[in-house]
């Protein structure tokens, strides 16, 4: 089936560092969407993308939509320690209504 | 506005027996989601409900799982028989809608039931 490749795996920072994650596919996806997973929580939703090329921001969180509709990235500016916790990227295909997740990317915080 | 309740948060079971779980979606929201979560893994997709109906199951494995959202009352899903494998975190996330092309569907996560089969 369809996958996401979502890198890295896990990133170890200092406090007020930026962070960069991606996600990419070979499939075309319509939609994609960026999660903070906190350990014994569900997924919270941080950004939604609709169209290819969008560029949003929600507060120190900037995510795109790449043109080729393959692939997202996510960055985080001036980490602070409660940033802590998995990120998820997570795709529709057009015509699905499934999320495709992506495998995480496990962020970790020297204060 | 409640979010996506689901219960219960932690589920013990010994293999052989059947584990329920539950799933109220926001309020306005008539379409709901199970994924499965293994550990240190992403969410993966199991089954896609509208009221009284089964819309995508193809995540769904073949055997011993079921899912329902009835006219009245919570989804549920359903394990019989449980096995070590079972074990994993089930998440329910609900939609307002699906719509056509362009529409936003977003989908809220519950905060997941962790399902532990000694």
């Amino acid at each position: 089936g369809q996958q996401l490749n979502q890198s890295p795996q896990s990133m170890f920072i200092q406090e007020g560092e930026d962070v960069s994650m991606n996600c990419t596919s070979s499939s075309i996806f319509n939609t994609w969407l960026w999660y903070k997973q906190d350990p014994g929580e569900g997924p919270v939703l941080l950004i939604a993308l609709y169209k290819a090329g969008e560029l949003t921001s929600n507060g120190r969180l900037t995510a795109q939509f790449g043109i080729t509709r393959k692939d997202s990235f996510l960055n985080i500016s001036a980490s602070i320690p409660s940033d802590v916790g998995i990120y998820f990227c997570a795709g529709l295909l057009e015509g699905a209504q499934k999320l495709v997740f992506g495998q995480g990317t496990r962020l970790t915080i020297n204060p | 506005n409640a979010g996506v309740m689901q219960n219960p948060r932690h589920l013990v079971r010994r293999r052989g027996q059947e584990a329920r779980l539950r799933c109220s979606p926001m309020k306005g929201h008539s379409h709901v989601y199970w994924y499965r979560q293994l550990p240190e893994e992403g969410l993966k997709f199991m089954v896609y409900l509208q009221k009284e109906n089964i819309i995508d199951e193809s995540g769904m494995p073949k055997e011993r799982f079921s899912a329902e959202f009835p006219k009245e009352g919570p989804s549920i899903l359903r394990i019989q028989q449980v096995v070590r494998g079972d074990s994993a975190a089930y998440f329910c996330a609900s939609s307002p809608s699906t719509g056509g092309i362009g529409s936003k569907n977003i989908q809220y996560f519950g905060a997941g039931t962790r399902l532990s089969v000694l």
